[in-house]
């Protein structure tokens, strides 16, 4: 089955500073990479997402980038602000067949230093 | 925005009892999924549900675990008998079709005494 690895588990940056995020996969069949944010007790939102026939995504701050030969895609936020600060995880499925279950990675803390 | 709802938002149980736990998906969406949460762990899916039948479910899905939709608008998820180890966050998840972005509940904790 598919395998997700992300890192860094933790990750504090000053604000107005970029934080990135990475993480591989062992799948090569996932072709769906979402992210979401987590914050403190609450259930997960989706922040941003991409699709295997895509290399680049970005909206506003946030971008997130794949590649398929490596499998490894990456989140990167701009601009860091305070509310940035949660944990994020990056997840894998594939929706061509099958019940397109989230394999999540393990998370990242990320903490904005204001 | 329609969102997916879950009930209760903690439940306390004794080992070894039974507990439901209540999820209503969005409306016009036709794949249901619950996924748990060990305390600082990472998000683990457990069964995936469509067309009125589990799909595919993960190892920790044992025989303890079931899912049902007993109506239009009620997806559950019944722990049977009920260990330690089942203390967790347990969300609920929806999608309308394939390829499409899997919504969350707010959860359930789930504390086995």
């Amino acid at each position: 089955g598919e395998n997700v690895e992300q890192h860094p588990s933790t990750l504090s940056v000053q604000e107005g500073d970029s934080a990135v995020i990475k993480c591989t996969y062992s799948d090569s069949a996932s072709n769906y990479f979402p992210w979401y944010k987590q914050e403190l007790g609450k259930r997960p939102q989706l922040i941003i997402d991409i699709r295997s026939n895509v290399g680049e995504k970005k909206d506003q701050r946030i971008a997130v980038t794949l590649n398929k030969t490596a499998k490894h895609f990456s989140l990167h936020i701009t601009e860091t602000q305070p509310e940035d600060s949660a944990v994020y995880f990056c997840a894998a499925s594939e929706t061509n067949f099958g019940n397109e279950k989230l394999t999540f990675g393990t998370g990242t803390r990320l903490t904005i230093i204001p | 925005e329609p969102e997916v709802t879950q009930t209760p938002s903690h439940q306390v149980t004794q080992m070894g009892q039974e507990v439901i736990l209540r999820c209503v998906p969005i409306s016009n969406h036709l794949y249901f999924y619950w996924y748990r949460q060990i305390l600082g762990q990472k998000v683990e899916f457990l069964v995936s549900f469509y067309n009125n039948e589990i799909s595919e479910k993960s190892e920790i899905f044992d025989d303890q675990f079931s899912v049902e939709r007993p109506d239009g608008s009620n997806f559950t998820l019944k722990i049977r008998s009920t260990k330690l180890e089942d203390s967790a966050m347990y969300f609920c998840a929806s999608k309308f079709g394939r390829g499409n972005e899997q919504y969350f509940g707010p959860g359930t904790r789930l504390t086995v005494t």
